[in-house]
């Protein structure tokens, strides 16, 4: 198996244009995550999937950032407008339902916002 | 509001010594908890974790201590291997399958050789 596919795996943009950020789970898998990584604040759950379905996004931080997950094998991450406190790494990891433990994560895309 | 937190941002042993990596938390409804590991420019993986029942779970060199009354819980690597700098992440879920994983901070561990 591939793992989870991330893509891109950098991004640079400038301040006020849309991101999209892209994440192909591990076939078979449930659930899906997406993370964002600071150094301030860790890693932090932005958005969680259950059976393509959001389950919560509490911690989607603003109205920019939205998500989807239009089947069980793609979701994306969409921040419009984008700003440069949105730097950060992003991460997607799945699971299988059941299994909200062991999260298997994607390598990351490393967002700067200019 | 952090609800599992990791209180050393780093931390470095010298090589074949014990590294002791500790975290607390918060939410007493967590009951499943869980040690990532984190290379540069990679994803976490998972090393070890730790269900509520017990109190130590062993995987070879790494070992997982769980205090409830305390709310807190350490990994220990012995020895330490320089392969095993990285940065590593505490983390906590409830019971079910709907919970989601709560993660730390992260301490990132330097093994000097």
């Amino acid at each position: 198996d591939a793992g989870v596919i991330q893509s891109p795996r950098h991004e640079v943009t400038e301040m006020g244009q849309e991101v999209t950020l892209r994440c192909k789970p591990i076939s078979g898998h449930n659930s899906l995550f997406w993370y964002r990584q600071t150094m301030m604040r860790g890693l932090e759950l932005l958005i969680y999937f259950n059976n393509n379905v959001p389950i919560d996004d509490s911690g989607m931080p603003e109205d920019r950032f939205s998500a989807k997950m239009p089947n069980a094998s793609f979701s994306t991450l969409k921040i419009q407008p984008s700003e440069p406190r949105d730097s950060a790494v992003y991460f997607c990891a799945s699971t299988r339902t059941g299994h909200n433990t062991e999260a298997f994560f994607g390598q990351g895309t490393r967002l700067t916002v200019v | 509001d952090q609800q599992v937190k990791q209180n050393s941002p780093s931390l470095s042993v010298q090589e074949g010594r014990i590294s002791i990596l500790n975290c607390d938390y918060t939410n007493s409804m967590f009951d499943y908890f869980l040690w990532y590991k984190k290379y540069p420019a990679e994803g976490p993986t998972f090393l070890i974790s730790i269900s509520s029942i017990k109190d130590k779970n062993e995987d070879g060199r790494f070992t997982v201590f769980l205090n409830k009354s305390a709310k807190h819980l350490s990994l220990h690597i012995v020895p330490s291997q320089p392969g095993d700098s990285a940065v590593y992440f505490c983390a906590a879920s409830g019971r079910t399958s709907y919970d989601k994983v709560i993660f730390g901070p992260g301490t990132s561990l330097s093994v000097i050789p």
